[in-house]
C-alpha cells in the first residue's frame, strides 16, 4: 500500500530559527512530490513542486529537496517567522495509479 | 487569473439528506480532482476529471459521485448523508491529466451531517 508519513505531527520552534520537516513515502515511483501549506479552515496554497528528476527546489526561505531511492523530501525554513504558522503537507504522485497521496501534515508554531 | 471556486462554503445536512457541491477550475485547466480532508484520516482521494470523464477514482463508497461539465466546471454528489461524512471537500484543478502536474486547490467547503 502506498503511503506518505510526515514526522513530526506537530512542531514548535522559537522565531528565528531555521527547521526542516520530513516526509517519507514507501514507493519510489513517483512523478513528483508537492509540498502544500494550509492554514486553519482554509485550502492548501502549494509551496514547491519537484519533478522526479530533480533534487531541489528553492522559493524564498523555502528549500525542498528529494532523495527517490531513499523515499524522502525535506522542507527547510530559513529564519522562520511566526506568519509561518500553518499546517505543512506534502503529497506524492505516484507513476503506478497516477494517484496523489497525500501525508497527515506537520503543524508548525512559530513562537514570537 | 481567478483561483479554484467551490460553492457554498458551508453547509449543514442531516443524515439521510443528499449534497451537491461545486467546483470552478482556474481558466484553461480541464482536470478537477476531488477530495475529502477529515482530522482523523487527513487528505484522502476521491476521484479525478478531465475532459468529462472520470478518469481516476479513490477507495469511496458508490454514494459519493461526481461530473464534470463541457467548461470543466465539476460537481460532487454525496447522497444518503452518514455522520462520518462531515468534513472539509477540497477540489483541485490542473492544466492537463496524466504524468506529472501540479494541483492548484479551492478554499474547500465545509461539510456538517447532524
Amino acid at each position: 500500500k502506498q503511503e506518505v508519513t510526515q514526522i513530526p505531527a506537530a512542531l514548535s520552534v522559537p522565531e528565528g530559527e531555521n527547521l526542516v520537516l520530513n516526509c517519507s513515502f514507501t514507493d519510489s515511483a513517483i512523478y513528483n512530490l508537492q509540498w502544500f501549506r494550509q492554514d486553519p479552515g482554509k485550502g492548501l496554497t502549494s509551496l514547491l513542486l519537484i519533478q522526479s528528476s530533480q533534487r531541489e527546489q528553492t522559493s524564498g526561505r523555502l528549500n525542498a529537496s528529494l532523495d527517490k531511492s531513499s523515499g524522502r523530501s525535506t522542507l527547510y525554513i530559513a529564519a522562520s517567522q511566526p506568519g509561518d504558522s500553518a499546517t505543512y503537507l506534502c503529497a506524492a504522485h505516484m507513476n503506478r495509479d497516477d494517484k496523489i497521496i497525500f501525508g497527515k501534515g506537520t503543524r508548525l508554531h512559530i513562537l514570537p | 487569473k481567478a483561483g479554484v471556486t467551490q460553492t457554498p462554503r458551508y453547509l449543514i445536512k442531516t443524515r439521510g439528506q443528499q449534497v451537491t457541491l461545486s467546483c470552478s477550475p482556474i481558466s484553461g485547466h480541464r482536470s478537477v480532482s476531488w477530495y475529502q480532508q477529515t482530522p482523523g484520516q487527513g487528505l484522502q482521494f476521491l476521484f479525478e476529471y478531465f475532459s468529462e470523464t472520470q478518469r481516476n477514482k479513490g477507495n469511496f463508497p458508490g454514494r459519493f459521485s461526481g461530473r464534470q461539465f463541457s467548461n470543466s466546471r465539476s460537481e460532487m454528489n454525496v447522497s444518503t448523508l452518514e455522520l462520518g461524512d462531515s468534513a472539509l471537500y477540497l477540489c483541485a484543478s490542473s492544466l492537463g491529466a496524466g504524468g506529472s502536474r501540479e494541483q492548484y486547490f479551492g478554499p474547500g467547503t465545509r461539510l456538517t451531517v447532524t
